[in-house]
């Protein structure tokens, strides 16, 4: 069983940062890439940004690109998200999502609320 | 821009067959894809019941199933349930740089 643990949302201004984690456990982290999906509360799921393994490769949506950034430690099974100059729009739940062939979501996410 | 299409919402009674579909606006979906099917019930983390378009994840139902039918991928649902009463999205595999693509979902009702 896929075990994964957001954190580090919460309420934030509008122009601010945040750092999220993702705590990975029951799988070898270290040899899977990895995903963060996010969901506007009501609303449906949006894929916005992927590191590999290794770190060599990373990649995000159009409407995270420069603003958000992506890093990973495999020593310590993490992954993490940082946010920063957010928007009203980017609050939403985050997920993170392990990939094989296809997507696995393993926690309940971290909430993110992006208000002045 | 790439847009996942699916039903905004479907119905079924107790018992019924439906089947929900994933399509692109730019090409035909096939296995390269890799169509993921998801549910989410209220407050949930979503679940993988369906990837690689056919194979049904550890421990889901085989009432639910995966299938490419006209160029658009597809989930069937065969004697539906109450709590099958969720959402349901796909997932569809852009390659190196857009990863996923995720459909906007269907809210399905069995009644």
């Amino acid at each position: 069983e896929v075990q994964l643990v957001e954190s580090g949302g919460g309420l934030v201004h509008p122009g601010g940062s945040l750092r999220l984690s993702c705590a990975a456990s029951k799988f070898s982290f270290s040899s899977f890439s990895m995903n963060w999906v996010r969901q506007v509360p009501g609303r449906g799921l949006e894929w916005i940004s992927f590191i590999s393994s290794t770190s060599a490769m990373a990649s995000y949506a159009d409407s995270v690109q420069g603003r958000f950034t992506v890093s990973r430690d495999n020593t310590e099974n993490k992954l993490y998200l940082q946010m920063n100059s957010l928007r009203v729009e980017d609050t939403a739940v985050y997920y993170c999502a392990r990939e094989g062939t296809w997507i696995t979501f393993g926690g309940q996410g971290t909430l993110v609320t992006v208000s002045s | 821009q790439t847009v996942v299409t699916q039903e905004p919402s479907v119905s079924v009674s107790p018992g019924g067959t439906v089947t929900i579909t994933c399509a692109l606006n730019s090409d035909s979906v096939s296995t390269s894809h890799f169509p993921s099917w998801f549910q989410q019930t209220p407050g949930q983390t979503p679940r993988t019941l369906i990837h690689s378009a056919t194979t049904r994840s550890s421990g889901v139902p085989d009432r639910f199933s995966g299938s490419i039918v006209e160029n658009k991928a597809a989930l069937t649902i065969t004697g539906a349930q109450a709590d099958d009463e969720c959402d349901y999205y796909c997932a569809l595999y852009m390659g190196p740089g857009i990863r996923w693509r995720f459909g906007g979902g269907t809210k399905l009702t069995v009644l």
